[in-house]
């Protein structure tokens, strides 16, 4: 169970473009998934926390004008990338923690990742 | 700010030998995780161990939260134990975020 699911697995884009990415919870419900940035060699960077119905949490130094994320079901948030840049190639993971449990007591669940490639 | 720091950085072991990852952290915790990053990219998660002693095959992990610090034990280690260990933690008064530590690149060769 806790199934996290991650679309698409790679994206290459142009410059200028922008790229959505989508991650759902399977087989159960989440108010809240996180976003994570990883870039080669280092370790994973909280973005956001998105919670479902409302506006977003930005972490210091992330431009939410630039990634776009929307949560508006408890099984569906997604990320958008807006006018990408060769800069933002990386790696991208969502998370998810199911309704009802809270965070001290229960672990947070992974999609497999997205691999954005700006050229 | 949050520090979970994990060590050795790097690790080369031989097929079959054991090894013991560690993941210090700052603060006291309400979440601990440990995960295996396969070189896919997959994080795999291996122990929700906020506290005590969980093993899972070849694989045990200790977490001692008053000392602030957890353990992964990996035992005859095989080729495809490769790839990068995280610990990430919920501290206690950090809200519901959950930070990863340095990692752990372990390649384990035959």
């Amino acid at each position: 169970g806790a199934v996290v699911s991650q679309h698409p697995s790679w994206v290459i884009c142009k410059s200028g473009t922008s790229v959505k990415i989508e991650c759902r919870s399977l087989d159960f419900q989440a108010t809240t998934m996180f976003w994570y940035r990883q870039f080669p060699k280092q370790s994973l960077m909280l973005m956001a926390t998105s919670n479902e119905g409302s506006k977003a949490t930005y972490e210091q130094g992330v431009e939410k004008d630039k990634f776009l994320i929307n949560h508006a079901s408890l099984t569906l948030s997604t990320l958008t990338v807006t006018s990408a840049h060769p800069e933002d190639s990386s790696f991208y993971i969502c998370s998810a923690r199911e309704v009802g449990r809270e965070f001290y007591n229960s672990p947070l669940h992974f999609g497999n990742g997205t691999r954005l490639t700006v050229t | 700010g949050i520090q979970v720091e994990q060590s050795p950085p790097d690790l080369i072991l031989q097929e079959g030998a054991n090894s013991t990852l560690r993941c210090n952290f700052s603060d006291s915790v309400n979440n601990l995780q440990w995960f295996h990053q396969n070189p896919w990219g997959q994080l795999i998660n291996l122990f929700y161990i906020p506290s005590g002693t969980k093993q899972n095959g070849r694989l045990s992990a200790t977490t001692v939260a008053t000392e602030r610090y957890s353990l992964l034990y990996i035992s005859s280690s095989q080729t495809t134990d490769s790839g990068v260990y995280f610990c990430a933690v919920i501290l206690t008064g950090g809200g519901n975020k959950l930070t990863f530590g340095t990692g752990t690149q372990l390649k384990v060769e035959l």
